[in-house]
């Protein structure tokens, strides 16, 4: 299994492009997160989906739309990218919603927006 | 989301001594309160978890303690070695079921 992978690792984009960051789990898991991680402030979440066909917005959801594509696949795009969108985007899995389910991370994208 | 506080950001120790982070959390009907990893490069990756129906959880090296009516709870690193440097991050799940997480603490074991 490989458990949950992102592409691509590493991205530079400029101001005004847009992209999609691709996230894909192969452990069953029904509910699918995307992340991002700032120097000093842990992890936000941007958007999840707790089932598939649903999405839902997270903490930080501005400047950026998700896809939950199927069980296994949960896109995030960001349509017009802003410096401030630098970052480190995560992705994660989890076998249900329940709030003891533990969440497995993919390995990441380190997004540049120049 | 859910306020969590974490401390110290960041922790230096010798080689074979002990490293404790603590973190604090506002909500008191919170009960799942998971512990990440994440080493130079890659995603985080659960270590320990503790929910609310236990005080104290240990896995060979490593333990968690929770005291709910502090609303804080605390990772104990005993032995630590030079793997044992990351990042570590704690969590709490809040009431709409979504992961809250600390800032952060960086360890650096000194051999």
């Amino acid at each position: 299994n490989a458990g949950v992978t992102q592409t691509p690792k590493f991205q530079v984009l400029k101001t005004g492009q847009s992209m999609t960051l691709q996230c894909a789990q192969d452990m069953n898991h029904n509910s699918m997160y995307w992340y991002r991680q700032d120097p000093g402030m842990g992890l936000r979440l941007i958007y999840y989906s707790a089932s598939e066909g649903t999405t839902d917005k997270g903490e930080v959801p501005n400047g950026y739309n998700v896809s939950r594509l199927n069980k296994r696949e949960f896109s995030l795009r960001l349509e017009s990218a802003a410096p401030s969108q630098t970052s480190v985007y995560f992705c994660a899995g989890q076998r249900g919603q329940g709030r003891t389910d533990t969440q497995y991370f993919g390995p990441g994208t380190r997004l540049t927006v120049l | 989301g859910e306020n969590v506080e974490q401390h110290p950001s960041t922790l230096s120790v010798q080689e074979g001594d002990s490293a404790v982070i603590k973190c604090t959390y506002s909500d008191s009907a919170s009960n799942y309160f998971p512990w990440y990893k994440q080493e130079l490069g890659k995603g985080p990756q659960l270590i320990i978890d503790i929910r609310s129906n236990v005080g104290e959880k240990k896995d060979q090296r490593i333990a968690v303690t929770l005291n709910k009516t502090a609303k804080h709870f605390s990772l104990h690193i005993t032995e630590t070695q030079p793997e044992d440097s990351a990042v570590y991050f704690c969590a709490v799940t809040s009431n709409d079921y979504k992961l809250s997480f600390g800032a952060g603490t960086t360890v650096t074991v000194r051999a």
